[in-house]
């Protein structure tokens, strides 16, 4: 079974610099989909960011960019020039290709941006 | 485009008794989730529909829990009886079929079971 692991309950940032979040995963598949989500209180999840794992580049969306190491199995998100909008939870995610494609998700980390 | 509505926006019950909460995907949106957000966790998947069919309901309750989806469209997860650890967000998200990434979620219900 997948599994994935933040270890960082909750992380905070002064506006504008930079913060990145931690993510690993447990797989033994070799095709897969990792993607990042954010959530703010409104609760719905927002797609950040998200990455195909034969792609050797990382993706990259403006201030959001992701450090992805198939063989370490980790997969981290950069937030440059962190803005107060910012602020919320951010839920690293797994999904196969193939089969019931759903995602399985890490327990999230809190984030805050400070003004 | 419309987002996935969910109704209702919050919810709250007495152990035992039942709920449901009602689901409208995005137009043409094959495929429809039910996960259960329980507070500081990640959300986790409950049920998945293919058109009207169940493709994994591998970590529903079914004791308690049942789903259906109508004619491929709208979607109903019902708990009865409920218990306190029932107590979540439930989110809805649709994605145009197998093999496509384009998830999007509703706002979730959230119940409260006291």
């Amino acid at each position: 079974a997948q599994t994935v692991t933040q270890s960082q309950p909750e992380m905070s940032v002064q506006e504008a610099e930079t913060v990145t979040l931690s993510c690993t995963y447990d797989t033994s598949e070799n095709n897969y989909y990792l993607f990042w989500y954010k959530q703010p209180p409104s609760r719905q999840m927002i797609l950040v960011i998200r990455q195909e794992a034969y792609k050797q580049q990382n993706a990259t969306e403006n201030r959001f960019s992701v450090n992805f190491q198939k063989a370490a199995k980790s997969f981290s998100l950069k937030i440059s020039d962190s803005q107060l909008g910012d602020t919320a939870m951010y839920f690293c995610a797994f999904r196969t290709q193939g089969g019931s494609e759903k995602l399985v998700f890490g327990k999230g980390t809190k984030l805050t941006v400070n003004p | 485009e419309a987002g996935v509505a969910q109704s209702p926006r919050y919810k709250i019950i007495e152990k035992r008794q039942s709920v449901a909460f009602w689901c409208n995907p995005i137009s043409g949106h094959a495929t429809l989730y039910w996960y259960q957000q329980i507070l500081g966790q990640g959300p986790k998947l409950l049920i998945q529909f293919q058109n009207n069919g169940v493709v994994d309901d591998s970590q529903l309750p079914k004791d308690r829990f049942s789903a259906e989806r109508l004619k491929g469209v709208d979607s109903t997860l019902k708990i009865q009886p409920a218990k306190l650890e029932d107590s979540a967000v439930y989110l809805c998200a649709s994605s145009p079929g197998v093999g496509g990434y384009g998830y999007t979620f509703g706002s979730g219900t959230r119940l409260t079971v006291v």
